[in-house]
């Protein structure tokens, strides 16, 4: 069965330090891996897809199939970052939805 | 372009109501799925469907049923409501391998 882990529920940091979001998977085939931030009660954007390798606001990640992982990292963090992030897993068929991970409550001190 | 349309936005029901949340997308998608959004719990998928007449059943299936006569609509059914199924719930619509998902605004249910 196919798992995916964020091991903080909750990350704090003061704006302008490093941010680095966590996330671990199980799949036995190739996953796509995928990075969504949920703005206060609002619906789930899409803001990293592993297979585009981009940047968006900052942001970027690398999937390592040595360690399944794929965190999530920016180099100087913003208060607008402020948000609930999930990690996602879709098995290689794409058919059959997302597996998410429990989410990390990220807080940007000013 | 709407994308994905959830209704309604909120919605109070009493235990052993059935009701029906909308979701329709007009991005001509084939794949689309139902999730809730629970505390301490992320989302966890409860149906899912790759084209019209096609359904699956997900991590969480039970109480819930799911129907996929057109490519732009997927309702999700409450068969008799139970305080269980308080949650907010997610639609979203895929294009498929290499596409992210488009998710709606959410359906804030309470059960009482």
């Amino acid at each position: 069965a196919q798992r995916v882990t964020q091991p903080e529920k909750l990350l704090s940091v003061f704006k302008g330090a490093p941010v680095e979001l966590k996330c671990n998977y199980s799949y036995s085939g190739s996953p796509e891996l995928f990075w969504y931030v949920q703005y206060s009660r609002q619906r789930l954007q899409l803001l990293l897809r592993h297979i585009s390798r981009e940047s968006i606001k900052g942001f970027t990640a690398d999937l390592n199939k040595g360690e399944t992982s794929f965190h999530l990292k920016k180099p100087f963090a913003q208060e607008e970052d402020s948000a609930m992030y999930y990690c996602a897993l879709r098995s290689g068929g794409g058919a059959d939805g997302l597996t998410f991970g429990k989410g990390t409550h990220l807080i940007i001190q000013p | 372009n709407a994308g994905v349309t959830q209704t309604p936005k909120f919605q109070v029901l009493k235990t052993g109501q059935s009701m029906t949340l909308q979701c329709a997308q007009d991005m001509n998608h084939e794949y689309m799925s139902w999730y809730r959004q629970d505390p301490g719990m992320g989302l966890r998928l409860i149906h899912y469907s790759v084209g019209a007449g096609i359904t699956d059943q997900g991590e969480v299936p039970n109480g819930y049923n799911v129907s996929r006569s057109t490519t732009e609509d997927f309702p999700l059914r409450l068969l008799s409501a139970a305080p269980s199924q308080t949650s907010v719930y997610f639609c979203a619509s895929s294009v498929g391998t290499g596409g992210g998902y488009t998710f709606g605004s959410g359906t804030r249910l309470t059960v009482v």
